[in-house]
């Protein structure tokens, strides 16, 4: 897609509290929608992704939604632990490039309190 | 496998000058796309290079190039540096899966220009 909107751009929790991140997207073609944790000082990691025929996965503790009708998709994290402190960003394939290049959201800065 | 390898991790260069940055993808990855982390932009698409074509081109001017070569490694080209092309530049190779891209990221240059 050509716009992804990501909320919010801080996000502070207690240890064993849940966090969720929501992204909202603009192109309705849009069929994959992965998400990045990105550490400091560290590469972007895929840490899941969802496609479009399926509105939930999940994988342990984290788990991501998708909401086709409202273009929006969000990333659940479930009794953080302050490993899960990172920058997590979503993303959307760009059009015309075969799903091979992304768009990404803003970025969530997670910050787990212990 | 190893990783997606980016080099060299660091680089310092001055105004006007011009610099060339290397990825070397995952075995077996034909495509390599390529982007600009700054604080402030946040994650931007620059380039993807599939079977050594640049197929797709994000909103960059021309002082930013690049290729990819037979074995699917690829360089960008920045001519010309401005200050305000100081930034992390990552590079992602990808595979298709199912007719999805998974796009997996090396560790980027850090890019400083004084």
């Amino acid at each position: 897609g050509e716009n992804v909107e990501q909320h919010p751009s801080t996000l502070s929790v207690q240890e064993g509290d849940s966090a969720v991140i929501k992204c909202t997207y603009s192109d309705s073609a849009s069929n994959y929608f992965p998400w990045y944790k990105q550490e400091l000082g560290k590469r972007p990691q895929l840490i899941i992704d969802i496609r479009s025929n399926v509105g939930e996965k999940k994988d342990q503790r984290i788990a991501v939604t998708l909401n086709k009708t409202a273009k929006h998709f969000s990333l659940h994290i479930t009794e953080t632990q302050p490993e899960d402190s990172a920058v997590y960003f979503c993303a959307d394939p760009l059009p015309l490039t075969g799903r091979r290049a992304l768009t990404f959201g803003s970025g969530t800065r997670l910050q787990v309190q212990p | 496998k190893a990783g997606v390898t980016q080099t060299p991790r660091y680089l310092i260069k001055t105004r006007g000058q011009q610099v060339t940055l290397s990825c070397s993808p995952i075995s077996g990855h034909r495509s390599v796309s390529w982007y600009q982390q700054t604080p402030g932009q946040g994650l931007q698409f620059l380039f993807e290079y599939f079977s050594e074509t640049q197929r797709n081109k994000g909103n960059f001017p021309g002082r930013f190039s690049g290729r990819q070569f037979s074995n699917s490694r690829s360089e960008m080209n920045v001519s010309t540096l401005e200050l305000g092309d100081s930034a992390l530049y990552l590079c992602a190779s990808s595979v298709g899966t199912d007719g999805f891209e998974k796009l997996f990221f090396g560790s980027g240059t850090q890019l400083s220009v004084l």
